[in-house]
């Protein structure tokens, strides 16, 4: 089975701190994901990568940044965490399956839910 | 209203009922996901229905997909308490260009003993 291992469950910082959040997965996986969840607005993409060193901006990613040195790391960065960046966030990969980035199914971690006092 | 909307927002029913769930979406698409999420924790993936197929089946989960209504629907047949859960589904949006996996809200499902 495909493990998505996300470094934190829980998270409690400060505004103004910068903040990291790890993801690591098992399956040899080029793509990965960062999305954010909110009550009422679903799920939406922040950051995603297609290969090591590659980063492609979702909807949402003013006030995150990304990296991927390695193909099974891939790390989401809050430059200066502020209180609307209190959310849950969910790491997911999937391999490349075609012309699409989602012919194959997202595998997803557990969510680090982050609160941003 | 967003692409991959779930209808109903919450059901709740007694284990042995079948609960079906719907989504609709906007786009043209390459496929449709459908993903469970236990409270508090990830997503879990159920099926993935391609534009060119009509119907798919996982053990008690049978998906629907109606491309010239833009519709598609989760049926799980003889519920138990441990399908409690939201269920999603997500649209691959089939144009060209910047490609996204679209999300709805999701359906939160209740199942009683």
């Amino acid at each position: 089975d495909v493990k998505v291992t996300q470094s934190s469950r829980y998270l409690v910082k400060r505004t103004g701190e910068k903040v990291f959040l790890e993801c690591v997965q098992d399956m040899d996986h080029e793509n990965m994901f960062w999305y954010r969840q909110d009550p009422g607005l679903g799920l939406r993409l922040i950051y995603f990568s297609y290969d090591v060193k590659m980063k492609e901006k979702g909807d949402i990613p003013e006030g995150y940044s990304v990296s991927r040195e390695k193909k099974e790391r891939f790390s989401l960065i809050l430059e200066s965490a502020s209180t609307n960046q209190t959310s849950m966030y969910l790491c997911a990969s999937n391999p490349i399956a075609g012309t699409s980035l989602y012919n194959s199914p997202l595998h997803f971690g557990n969510g680090t839910r982050l609160t941003v006092t | 209203s967003q692409q991959g909307e779930e209808d109903p927002q919450a059901l709740s029913i007694q284990e042995g009922e079948n609960a079906t769930m719907n989504c609709s979406y906007k786009t043209s698409i390459n496929n449709l996901q459908w993903y469970r999420q236990n409270s508090g924790r990830g997503l879990v993936h159920l099926i993935l229905i391609r534009s060119n197929e009509r119907e798919k089946h996982s053990g008690r989960l049978r998906v629907t997909l109606d491309t010239s209504k833009k519709s598609s629907s989760l049926l799980i047949t003889a519920s138990r308490a441990a399908d409690t859960a939201s269920y999603f589904c997500a649209t691959d949006e089939g144009n060209t260009g910047f490609q996204k996996l679209v999300f709805g809200t999701g359906t939160r499902l209740l199942v009683s003993p």
